[in-house]
């Protein structure tokens, strides 16, 4: 089976720009939860989805926002990008026993 | 809120040396706590995991303890390599009767670097 899945890897964009980042968890799980990883730091909860629902949001404002499809990926959307908001962002989903989220690669997004 | 404090680094070792990193939590209830780890350019990985006081995890050489009395998670290996240079982060997830069931929280990192 494969794990979870993100694209792109990489991704430039300017200052007030908008970028949409994609995940998929791993095949069968309906949960996806979705990271960022400022440099030099531990990963911060964004937020999580179950079943098409969001379930938990963590610190973020409102330019971030997620939505989870019928076949269970999701999205990542940001809104007027600041330079902040450069980091690398992880999407979770559990394996096997759901007490254990498996991460993806990430997307590494770089707003200049 | 929960809260996960690791030691500061980074941490430089010989080959064989033996490692520890240390990791404590605030939590309500009885969350479970896990080590991930990082390689330059790579996502997170997962090292090993407990889920209830006592409980000791184990991966690839590496052993980590759940310390409920000192709120601990403390990692370990005997001997180390150059191979296992990479990040370590420690984590809680709290249990199903608290609204942050589900949500990871991370200690900020713990850089190793083993020299041959």
């Amino acid at each position: 089976d494969a794990g979870v899945t993100q694209s792109p890897t990489h991704l430039i964009k300017t200052r007030g720009q908008h970028v949409t980042l994609r995940c998929s968890p791993i095949s069968g799980h309906k949960s996806v939860s979705w990271y960022q990883q400022v440099l030099g730091q531990g990963p911060q909860f964004i937020f999580q989805y179950y079943e098409k629902e969001e379930r938990g949001r963590g610190n973020f404002p409102d330019r971030f926002s997620a939505r989870q499809f019928p076949n269970y990926s999701s999205e990542l959307n940001v809104n007027a990008l600041l330079l902040g908001d450069s980091a690398l962002y992880l999407c979770a989903s559990p394996g096997q026993t759901t007490d254990t989220q498996y991460f993806g690669p990430g997307t590494r997004l770089t707003v200049l | 809120g929960n809260s996960v404090t690791q030691m500061e680094g980074p941490v430089t070792l010989s080959e064989e040396a033996f490692l520890t990193i240390n990791c404590t939590y605030t939590a309500t209830g009885y969350p479970s706590l896990f080590w991930y780890v990082q390689y330059p350019g790579e996502g997170l990985q997962l090292l090993l995991k407990a889920t209830k006081a006592d409980d000791k995890g184990s991966n690839k050489g590496f052993e980590a303890t759940y310390r409920k009395e000192t709120t601990s998670f403390h990692l370990e290996k005997g001997s180390v390599q150059v191979s296992d240079s990479a990040v370590y982060f420690c984590a809680l997830k709290g249990d199903a009767g608290g609204t942050s069931y589900g949500k990871l929280t991370f200690g900020q990192g713990t850089i190793l670097t083993v020299h041959p």
